[in-house]
């Protein structure tokens, strides 16, 4: 597609169920973040995919997130358990390329990010 | 753990003025980026600045790294209406993945 797609646009569940937020990265496009913005908060970086492989889950908040990609396209964050503090909206962005910097972490001079719409999390 | 200060965290001005927003950290950081983020929309990239000292200008947009890049500046020339939004600066660099971001300016603009 001509940019990134997030879906849902807006999700409302209740606290202790499951969401799922989908993400379609532009064509061609072989790295994948994901962001949490919670309200009076700064972007908050989750995980990254280089491919289908994310070299550092660390940044998820709890064990209730995971995350996955397949095909090298389409990925998608689950939240299990959804608690009131989930409450966010969720941005993935994706780069042509992953190019790792000198101190071995994501050189994101180059890695130019292109950000979804974002999917907003309520959790009642 | 690296920390972007934004200020001010709201500036509502009238069509015409000018401003300036502030990005500090006690951090170095590798590079800076400014993003631009409308209601419902994801942040739009509009400049990253590389070189300790540089400056960057985007029609009445100029953007400047500190000399020791850990600050970074925005200041806008006879603002518009148009360039109301939240404006996001993200460090990049000391080995962490992905960006660091600040918590953001609010700007508004009066016609």
């Amino acid at each position: 597609g001509a940019g990134v797609s997030q879906s849902p646009s807006n999700k409302v569940t209740e606290k202790g169920k499951d969401v799922e937020l989908r993400c379609d990265p532009i064509s061609g496009h072989t790295a994948l973040y994901w962001y949490r913005q919670s309200l009076g908060q700064g972007l908050e970086f989750l995980i990254y995919f280089q491919g289908n492989s994310a070299p550092d889950k660390s940044g998820l908040p709890s064990d209730r997130f995971s995350a996955e990609r397949t095909g090298g396209s389409v990925s998608t964050l689950t939240i299990q358990r959804t608690q009131q503090e989930d409450s966010a909206v969720y941005l993935c962005a994706s780069s042509l390329a992953l190019i790792l910097g000198g101190a071995g972490g994501l050189d994101m001079t180059k890695n130019i990010q292109y950000f979804g719409a974002g999917t907003r999390l309520s959790v009642l | 753990t690296q920390l972007l200060e934004q200020s001010p965290q709201f500036l509502s001005i009238q069509e015409g003025e000018n401003l300036t927003v502030y990005c500090n950290s006690s951090s170095v950081f590798s590079s800076l980026q400014w993003y631009r983020q409308e209601p419902g929309e994801g942040p739009v990239l509009l400049v990253t600045v590389v070189t300790g000292g540089e400056v960057k200008k985007l029609k009445r947009l100029t953007f400047q790294f500190g000399d020791a890049r850990k600050d970074s500046s925005l200041h806008i020339t006879a603002a518009q209406p148009g360039d109301t939004g939240l404006y996001l600066c993200a460090g990049a660099g000391g080995g962490a993945d992905g960006l660091t971001f600040g918590k953001g300016t609010h700007l508004i603009i009066q016609p």
